[in-house]
């Protein structure tokens, strides 16, 4: 079964509009990580973020925020204000407590911002 | 510099022969992850490696694939007698010991067996 599913294989919007990712994961553990990468056009991955599942805060970092609902096992990615630089491929990834920090990473969403 | 550090960039061979793949991670991570990525596919899991501990091996997709790693530093990816479907990007990621840690990832090989 996917650990990780990310049902958005592709998005375009156009600039300055919202835009939200979707992830939903799956896992018999009580701990565990999630995490956010960026693939830029360039390949190489990004980090974004990480929280544990003790923390179910929404954060938010300049137009970033990141929604994390344990209900739902979903950790949502939203950008605000999108820009012609968030073109990227954006990965979800878990990372369980008995996997030894393996990760597993959704298939990725394709974000294509226009001018 | 201070990042993971892969080589070669870009491979190209042909299909039979063997190849090798370098990783150089971040100096002080202890944990080092393969990964391949075919093209518009997400990433699979090939091999973790954790200090002195047996790396975990499980997502080597064939007997064709191996992976060591030298002094608890660099590590090398071996795929002999390459295949066609091996074609993709092989990325590589270092990080700390610990669950709670992000892995921060090369900037990969792109493999092209032909």
């Amino acid at each position: 079964a996917q650990k990780v599913t990310q049902a958005q294989t592709e998005i375009s919007v156009v600039e300055k509009e919202d835009v939200t990712l979707d992830c939903v994961y799956e896992t018999r553990d009580t701990t565990y990580y999630l995490f956010w990468y960026k693939q830029p056009p360039s390949g190489e991955l990004v980090f974004l973020i990480r929280r544990n599942s003790f923390d179910e805060q929404n954060e938010i970092s300049g137009r970033y925020s990141w929604n994390f609902q344990k209900s739902t096992s979903s950790f949502n990615f939203t950008i605000t204000a999108s820009q012609v630089v968030d073109s990227a491929v954006y990965f979800c990834a878990l990372s369980e407590e008995r996997g030894f920090n393996k990760f597993y990473f959704g298939s990725g969403t394709k974000l294509n911002v226009k001018p | 510099g201070a990042g993971v550090s892969q080589s070669p960039s870009n491979k190209v061979t042909e299909k039979g022969k063997d190849v090798e793949l370098r990783c150089d991670p971040i100096s002080g991570h202890t944990a080092l992850y393969w990964y391949r990525q075919s093209l518009g596919q997400g990433l699979e899991f090939l091999i973790y490696f954790q200090g002195n501990s047996a790396p975990d091996k499980s997502g080597l997709p064939s007997d064709r694939f191996s992976a060591e790693r030298t002094g608890g530093s660099v590590s090398t990816l071996t795929i002999q007698r390459t295949q066609q479907e091996d074609s993709a990007v092989y990325l590589c990621a270092s990080s700390f010991e610990g669950r709670n840690t992000e892995a921060f990832f090369g900037q990969g090989t792109r493999l092209t067996v032909v």
